[in-house]
C-alpha cells in the first residue's frame, strides 16, 4: 500500500517567522506534487517535482525533492498570513495519491 | 478551458437518498480521478479514469458507490441509499496522463 505522511499535521506560527512541512514515503514516484487550499475550494497546484535532488522555488516557497524520489519538502520564508492554508503533496505512480495535509495558520 | 468543474457545489440530501455529481475535465486530459475529503485531512482517493475505462476502484469504496465515463470526456459519481458518514467534500482532478493534476472546486455533500 502506498502511503504519503506528511509532518506536521498542524502548525501555527507569527507573521515573518520561516517552517518546513515534509512528505515522507517508502515507496518511490515518478513525480510529487504540493498543493494548497483553502476552506471550501478545491486545492490548487503550486509546483511539480521530478527529478531526484531537484530543488524549486516559488517566490518565498522552496520545493525539495529527495535524491531517492521517496520524500519531498516544502520551505516558507518569512510566512504571511496569505500564506495560511492546507498543504498537501501528491505522489504520481499508476495513479495520484495525497499525504495527510500540513494545516498552517500564519498569524498577523 | 476555464478548468475543471464540478457540478453541483452544493448538495444537501435526506439519509437513504440517491446523488449525483458531475465533473468535466480539462478537454486534453484523458486522466479522471475522484476524491473524498473530510475537514483538515487529505483527499482520499475513489477511483480514477484513463478514457473511458476506469482503471482503479478503492477497497475502501463501498458497493453504493459508482462512478462513470461513458465518452471519456465528464464523468459522474453516484452514492446510492446516502449515509451521513458520506458527507464530505468529493473532488475531480483531471491530468494527462501521469502529469500534473489539477482540480475542480468540489461538491460539498451534506446528509441529513
Amino acid at each position: 500500500t502506498q502511503l504519503l505522511e506528511q509532518s506536521p499535521q498542524f502548525l501555527s506560527i507569527q507573521e515573518g517567522e520561516n517552517l518546513t512541512v515534509y512528505c515522507n514515503s517508502s515507496s518511490v514516484f515518478s513525480s510529487l506534487q504540493w498543493y494548497r487550499q483553502e476552506p471550501g475550494e478545491g486545492p490548487v497546484l503550486l509546483v511539480t517535482v521530478v527529478t531526484g535532488g531537484e530543488v524549486k522555488k516559488l517566490k518565498r516557497l522552496t520545493f525539495q525533492f529527495g535524491d531517492a524520489r521517496k520524500d519531498s519538502s516544502l520551505h516558507i520564508t518569512a510566512a504571511q498570513p496569505g500564506d495560511t492554508g492546507l498543504y498537501l503533496c501528491g505522489g504520481a505512480t499508476n495513479k495520484l495519491i495525497f499525504g495527510t495535509g500540513t494545516l498552517l495558520a500564519v498569524q498577523p | 478551458d476555464t478548468g475543471v468543474s464540478q457540478d453541483p457545489r452544493h448538495k444537501i440530501t435526506k439519509r437513504g437518498q440517491n446523488v449525483t455529481f458531475r465533473c468535466d475535465p480539462i478537454s486534453e486530459h484523458n486522466r479522471l480521478y475522484w476524491y473524498r475529503q473530510t475537514l483538515g485531512q487529505g483527499p482520499e482517493f475513489l477511483t480514477y479514469f484513463q478514457n473511458e475505462a476506469q482503471l482503479e476502484k478503492s477497497r475502501l469504496l463501498s458497493d453504493r458507490f459508482s462512478a462513470e465515463r461513458p465518452k471519456g470526456s465528464f464523468s459522474t459519481l453516484e452514492i446510492q441509499r446516502t449515509e451521513q458518514g458520506d458527507s464530505a467534500m468529493y473532488l475531480c482532478a483531471s491530468s494527462f496522463q501521469r502529469g500534473e493534476a489539477f482540480f475542480g472546486q468540489g461538491t460539498r455533500l451534506t446528509v441529513v
